[in-house]
């Protein structure tokens, strides 16, 4: 596509529940972000992939947070037993990597956990 | 930590003023970098600056970059009602993963 594409663009979810956030960066895009924003805050960043591999992990809040990367290409967010502090915005961005840093940002999952 | 701290948290002025928003951060970079949210949904890249770069324009923008302070700042020339959105900074740190790290961000409110 021409552009992050982030699905579902809502979920509403019971507390306690598993839920996925897909994200498909831009074709050739090697780097992949996911960043949790809470209501009129800023960014956190969660985790960062070069290709299928993640060098820093250090934001992901809790052991009940994963991501993986296949292919180079489509990233999925997992957040197991999920807790109403996990209720935000989920922001995924890709970029070419190297020295092409500029990101580009998906419209962003709204997680509502009830 | 946040790297990028932005500030004021919150900026309004008139349509037709100039606006200028700040960033400091505190480690060394590769770059910095500017981004506009709307309606708190995705961020949307404006402008780049590297560390060698002291100034850079694009179109009614201006960013300067100080090494030396830490800093940088952003101006909006002649603002317009559709400039209201919130501004965030971003760096990219020289050690390490390279990875982005924002700032909490400047909610920039142009009154018509």
């Amino acid at each position: 596509g021409a552009g992050v594409s982030q699905s579902p663009s809502n979920k509403v979810t019971e507390k306690g529940k598993d839920v996925e956030l897909r994200c498909d960066p831009i074709s050739g895009h090697t780097a992949l972000y996911w960043y949790r924003q809470s209501l009129g805050q800023g960014l956190e960043f969660l985790i960062y992939f070069q290709g299928n591999s993640a060098p820093d992990k250090s934001g992901l809040p809790s052991d009940r947070f994963s991501a993986e990367r296949t292919g180079g290409s489509v990233s999925t967010l997992t957040i197991q037993r999920t807790q109403q502090e996990d209720s935000a915005v989920y922001l995924c961005a890709s970029s070419l990597g190297g020295i092409r840093t500029e990101a580009f940002f998906g419209q962003g999952t709204r997680l509502t956990v009830v | 930590s946040q790297q990028g701290e932005e500030d004021p948290q919150a900026l309004s002025i008139q349509e037709g003023e100039n606006a200028t928003m700040n960033c400091s951060y505190k480690t060394s970079i590769n770059n910095l970098q500017w981004y506009r949210q709307n309606s708190g949904r995705g961020l949307v890249h404006l402008i780049l600056i590297r560390s060698n770069e002291r100034e850079k324009h694009s179109g009614r923008l201006r960013v300067t970059l100080d090494t030396s302070k830490k800093s940088s700042s952003l101006l909006i020339t002649a603002s317009r009602a559709a400039d209201t959105a919130s501004y965030f900074c971003a760096t990219e740190k020289i050690q390490g993963a390279q990875k982005l790290v924002f700032g909490q961000g400047t909610r920039l409110t142009i009154n018509p």
